[in-house]
């Protein structure tokens, strides 16, 4: 399985962007970069995912590297409500998601 | 829509014992897969089950065993436990057509 790389942890301020980054420069062609956040004492939650070209939707934003070896996660504005582990997974079964440590995001007021 | 829902959400056992899980997955979806949290090993993929047929299994012993029912609903089976099965175990359903999952609370068991 394609592995995915990203640091144990950042702290950002409130209302401020966050640019989560992660690696993956042994990812296939088939392969979608998803982004999952698990909040304290819940299930990890979908946040965005792609292919190839970059994506937005209400919760974030995620920039794809041409050489699809990286990517970035990118919150706007961060919140409160954002501190949680994000998880960059590489998925081309659908059915089976491997997650790595992930990147635990602090947010401070 | 009602999100995935799990039972028991705690449950302590003791080393020897089975135990049994339950999922019920968002209406509408035929995918149920099953993980493992853990502080030393983080995430770990149990199994996929879809229309009743398990279609992937992670890496873990026969101990851990599933089924899923014509209604989608799914539960996971760990006999004769070991301390090392304490864990939260998360359910997740998905649509055919889709690769998004959505996850449930949670099971948080206790082996003593």
């Amino acid at each position: 399985d394609a592995k995915t790389t990203q640091p144990n942890s950042m702290e950002s301020n409130e209302e401020e962007p966050v640019h989560l980054p992660c690696n993956h420069s042994t990812i296939s062609g088939t392969d979608y970069i998803h982004w999952y956040r698990q909040l304290p004492s819940q299930g990890p939650e979908y946040v965005i995912h792609g292919l190839t070209s970059n994506v937005n939707n209400r919760m974030a934003s995620l920039a794809i590297a041409e050489d699809r070896k990286s990517s970035t996660l990118i919150l706007h504005r961060a919140t409160l409500r954002d501190a949680a582990v994000y998880y960059c997974i590489l998925n081309n079964a659908g059915n089976m998601l491997t997650f790595g440590g992930g990147t635990r995001l602090m947010v401070k007021p | 829509k009602a999100g995935v829902t799990q039972t028991p959400r705690y449950l302590i056992k003791t080393r020897g014992q089975q135990v049994t899980l339950s999922c019920s997955p968002i209406s509408g979806h035929r995918s149920v897969s099953w993980y493992q949290q853990t502080p030393g090993q983080g995430l770990q993929f149990l199994f996929e089950y879809f229309s009743e047929t398990q279609r992937n299994k992670g890496n873990f012993p026969g101990r851990f065993s599933g089924r899923q029912f014509s209604n989608s609903r799914s539960e996971m089976n760990v006999s004769t436990l070991e301390l090392g099965d304490s864990a939260l175990y998360l359910c997740a359903s998905r649509r055919a057509s889709t690769d998004t999952q959505y996850f449930g609370p949670g099971t948080r068991l206790t082996v003593l």
